[in-house]
């Protein structure tokens, strides 16, 4: 049973371009959520979705971050025009219900850095 | 709100010792708790977690942690450090309310000392 996937784990983009970061939660999971990690910080809470629904977005920054979980595919974090203070690790987790209490599974994340 | 607080960014044992990593949290409902491990260049991994059921959880890789209501903590121990468990660990909480959003400490790593 393969566990929650992330692509790609490195990813180089420079100021004003767009970031894709790509999450396949485990298999029979349909609740999604994103983390940022900031270096030396913790995780903080991003977006949290279901297929095709956006539950929680109280943690995204108002401008430039978007995502989505379509009824086929992974789920996508997509940051515009990307910004040096961008550049940190980006998790995604999920888990098989969305009702506490029960336990998010992380991928191994995705590492962006903008030059 | 809910938060986490780790006492110590950074803590060395020597192989062998008493592992305390602390983890106080704020919640103005029962919480749920959980200890993550993270190594370097990877994701998260759960080491154990506390739903309200035994206060005392035990967890893999001979990790455990007390849930103590009155001190309002959740520290992470192991009685005998081994070289492998240098990492970061993260405590977090969530509860009934705030479900789906996890709550983060700033991690503690650990180092430990041959």
């Amino acid at each position: 049973n393969a566990g929650v996937m992330q692509n790609p784990r490195h990813l180089v983009r420079r100021r004003g371009q767009e970031a894709r970061l790509r999450c396949s939660p485990m298999k029979g999971h349909s609740h999604v959520y994103w983390y940022r990690q900031l270096p030396e910080e913790g995780l903080k809470f991003m977006v949290y979705l279901q297929k095709e629904n956006i539950i929680d977005e109280s943690g995204m920054p108002k401008e430039r971050f978007s995502a989505e979980f379509p009824k086929e595919g992974p789920s996508i974090l997509r940051i515009q025009q990307v910004v040096r203070g961008d550049s940190a690790a980006y998790f995604c987790a999920s888990s098989p219900s969305g009702i506490a209490p029960y336990e998010q599974y992380f991928g191994p994340g995705t590492r962006l850095t903008v030059t | 709100a809910q938060s986490v607080t780790q006492l110590g960014s950074h803590v060395s044992v020597s192989e062998g010792a008493l592992v305390l990593l602390r983890c106080n949290y704020s919640s103005s409902v029962p919480p749920y708790l959980f200890w993550y491990v993270q190594y370097p260049n990877q994701g998260l991994q759960l080491l154990l977690k506390y739903t309200s059921a035994a206060t005392l959880v035990k967890g893999i890789n001979g990790f455990e942690a007390e849930f103590k209501k009155s001190e309002t903590s959740f520290h992470l121990t192991k009685p005998s450090a081994h070289m492998s468990d240098a990492a970061e660990y993260f405590c977090a909480v969530s509860d009934q309310r705030s479900g789906n959003q996890f709550y983060f400490g700033t991690g503690t790593s650990l180092t430990v000392i041959p």
